[in-house]
């Protein structure tokens, strides 16, 4: 099973920061199996961005992936009040697992 | 635009059958190429996939799990079902579905739609 080791495990910025995650791999990843998704209490679970760098349907350009491997990252230029929530890191291998998640707080 | 609702219990006794039902909303249920999925996310941690089902009733599930669980789907109802046996305290989490598309030959996979989740605890 592939582990997904995510940092930091919480972000405390300000809106219009802009925010870098980070997601290890415990062995390499394609990248294309690899996903980010956003959580809000109490809401489903939203796809942000598949394939490592591919924005899903209906998300804004503020959001970014990029990275190979075993190193992945999710960028957040311009933190709106919306985007303060836990992220997840996914991957599939032979199996789908997930990273811990980062959680992005209000400073 | 497809939803998933999850239902079913929020409270069960340890050693006891954990069910619930994801209700699909909204089309696609019956055209195929999708892997309807339950995850689940024990607190403090990060998602957990529990396993999958496909429209022909095919099913995979997470190996430290299989021992104990179930997915089933009705197609004709649009809904698809968890059943978790022997329950304990461990168990207790929020439990999503969520529509899975995977397309091997195309290396991708992602998990989307997700249900809002639904709690479940294990307690006497």
């Amino acid at each position: 099973e592939i582990v997904l080791t995510q940092s930091p495990d919480i972000l405390s910025l300000s809106p219009g920061q802009s925010a870098t995650l980070s997601c290890r791999a415990s062995q390499s990843v394609t990248s294309t199996y690899l996903n980010w998704y956003q959580h809000k209490p109490g809401q489903a679970p939203r796809l942000l961005i598949y394939g490592a760098s591919n924005r899903a349907t209906g998300i804004p350009d503020s959001f970014s992936g990029s990275g190979s491997g075993t190193d992945f990252t999710l960028t957040i230029s311009r933190l709106e009040p919306a985007d303060f929530a836990v992220y997840y890191c996914q991957q599939y291998g032979n199996s789908p697992t997930f990273g811990q998640g980062t959680k992005v707080v209000i400073k | 635009q497809v939803q998933l609702q999850e239902s079913g219990p929020g409270l069960v006794k340890p050693s006891h059958t954990l069910s619930l039902t994801c209700t699909v909303s909204g089309g696609s249920f019956n055209s195929g190429g999708y892997y309807w999925t339950w995850i689940r996310q024990r607190p403090g941690r990060g998602p957990e996939w529990i396993g999958y089902i496909y429209n022909n009733g095919s099913t995979y599930y997470n190996p430290s799990l299989q021992s104990r669980v179930a997915i089933t789907i009705d197609t004709t109802a649009n809904h698809f079902s968890l059943k978790l046996s022997s329950v304990t305290a461990a168990d207790t989490a929020v439990y999503f579905c969520a529509r899975w598309v995977l397309v091997v030959p195309a290396a991708i996979s992602w998990f989307d739609p997700w249900g809002q989740g639904t709690l479940v605890t294990v307690s006497s």
